[in-house]
């Protein structure tokens, strides 16, 4: 079973500029969610979707961060315009979402984005 | 607002000790509790899933226990070997329905 893919891995930008990350998840997972994972600190979700409708964007900034599912498969988050704060490990988990909140999060390896 | 600690930030033990990593969490109304482990460049891994319920989950040489009224989790790895060494974090849930709330981690050593 192929696990969740994500890409780019690396991305560096100067502050201003913009940037997107692009996630596939584990087939069959209606549940994806974006973590944004500072140094030093543990994931914070930013968003979760079930199949394409949004379920939590409380801690997403919505002034510079978006983010789409479109036909409930894959999904991009896109920062414009960066800060030097959004350097970060940006990861995309997904889940088989018929857990009941049990089901377990599988993550992709993450892009690494460095804000100059 | 919950809140979920783990201290040490990090710690080095030689191979065969047994690990001793520690979560405390400030709300008691939890839904579940996990520990996963994140290696370098590479996302996380589920290790345990502990709901509320339940006082501790097994799995291999690893074994969690959970204290929900003192606010407290307990990773136990057994006889420690190189291949351990990463980074184990734990995260609460509040709800079914609610999100993960991560601690910051504790780094792992361990010494051939």
């Amino acid at each position: 079973e192929a696990g969740v893919a994500q890409s780019p891995r690396y991305k560096i930008i100067e502050k201003r500029q913009s940037v997107a990350f692009w996630c596939n998840p584990i087939s069959g997972h209606a549940t994806l969610y974006w973590y944004q994972q500072i140094l030093g600190q543990g994931p914070k979700l930013l968003i979760q979707f079930q199949n394409n409708g949004v379920v939590d964007d409380s801690q997403l900034p919505k002034d510079r961060f978006s983010a789409e599912r479109l036909k409930g498969v894959d999904s991009t988050l896109k920062i414009q315009p960066a800060k030097l704060e959004d350097s970060a490990v940006y990861l995309c988990a997904s889940s088989s979402g018929r857990g009941m909140g049990r089901e377990t999060q599988y993550f992709g390896p993450g892009t690494r984005l460095l804000v100059l | 607002k919950q809140e979920v600690t783990q201290i040490p930030a990090a710690l080095s033990v030689p191979e065969g000790e047994n690990l001793v990593l520690n979560c405390s969490f400030t709300d008691s109304a939890i839904y579940n509790l996990q520990w996963f482990r994140q290696d370098p460049g590479k996302g996380l891994t589920s290790l345990l899933l502990i709901q509320s319920s339940q006082r501790e989950q097994t799995s291999g040489r690893l074994n969690a226990s959970l204290d929900k009224s003192s606010g407290r989790s307990t990773l136990y790895i057994a006889a420690s070997q190189p291949g351990d060494s990463a980074t184990y974090l734990c995260a609460v849930k509040g709800s079914s329905w609610g999100k993960l709330q991560f601690g910051a981690g504790t780094q792992v050593v361990v010494t051939p």
